[in-house]
């Protein structure tokens, strides 16, 4: 069964730095990774999907890799605003049907 | 970008009643929606994969006969809590694919249900 885990659970950093978000799963063999931000009470709001063929995808001050054969992918969070300030989670799909979430990591931004 | 509507937003029942959450895509063909449930700094666990047009698939440990899903077309998905107790308390969200490797899974804003 596949079982990801996102390091660290929390994180909190002052404003302006820049920040690298971790997410390791267990079976290489899957069809695309999907980052999204919660905010507190809320659904998930999609922010990358990098198909499994891919390397990495950007958008904005955020950039997400993916190493399939290491298991790994991170997101990388450019000059840090307070309003990044929500829990980053990640899902892997070995197929249509199927997504394996991290617990997340519960990140706050301090002005 | 793709938008998956989730309503009600929040609910309140009284323990023995049954309570309906909707989902809905709202600019795309949703053929496959899913049920999760998160508990308080809890991530998600999923509760049931809906394909339009067939019975839902339950993960381990959900009773079938209490959440009942419905995924009557390719916009629409219902879960319904029938017989609500106060352990049934949680916050439900939805979400929606196509169904393919190129599209991400979008997700609705969540129910917060409270059973008194």
């Amino acid at each position: 069964k596949q079982e990801v885990t996102q390091i660290p659970a929390a994180l909190s950093v002052p404003e302006g730095e820049n920040l690298v978000l971790n997410c390791s799963f267990t079976d290489s063999a899957i069809y695309n990774l999907q980052w999204f931000r919660q905010d507190p009470g809320k659904g998930l709001t999609s922010l990358l999907l990098i198909q499994s063929s891919q390397r990495e995808q950007t958008s904005g001050r955020l950039n997400a890799s993916l190493d399939k054969s290491s298991g790994r992918s991170t997101l990388y969070i450019a000059a840090s605003q307070p309003g990044d300030s929500a829990t980053y989670l990640c899902a892997v799909s070995k197929n249509f049907n199927k997504f394996y979430f991290g617990s997340g990591t519960k990140l706050n931004v301090k002005p | 970008g793709a938008v998956v509507s989730q309503h009600p937003s929040w609910v309140i029942c009284k323990s023995g009643t049954s309570v309906k959450i909707e989902c809905r895509s709202l600019d795309f063909q949703a053929t496959t929606m899913f049920w999760y449930r998160q508990f308080p700094k809890q991530s998600l666990m999923l509760m049931a994969t809906s394909n339009e047009g067939s019975k839902a698939t339950y993960e381990q440990g959900v009773e079938k006969d209490k959440f009942l899903i419905n995924h009557a077309s390719l916009t629409l998905s219902t879960l319904t809590v029938t017989s609500a107790h106060p352990e049934d308390s949680s916050f439900y969200i939805c979400s929606a694919t196509r169904g393919d490797s190129n599209s991400p899974l979008h997700f609705g804003n969540g129910t917060r249900l409270t059973v008194t």
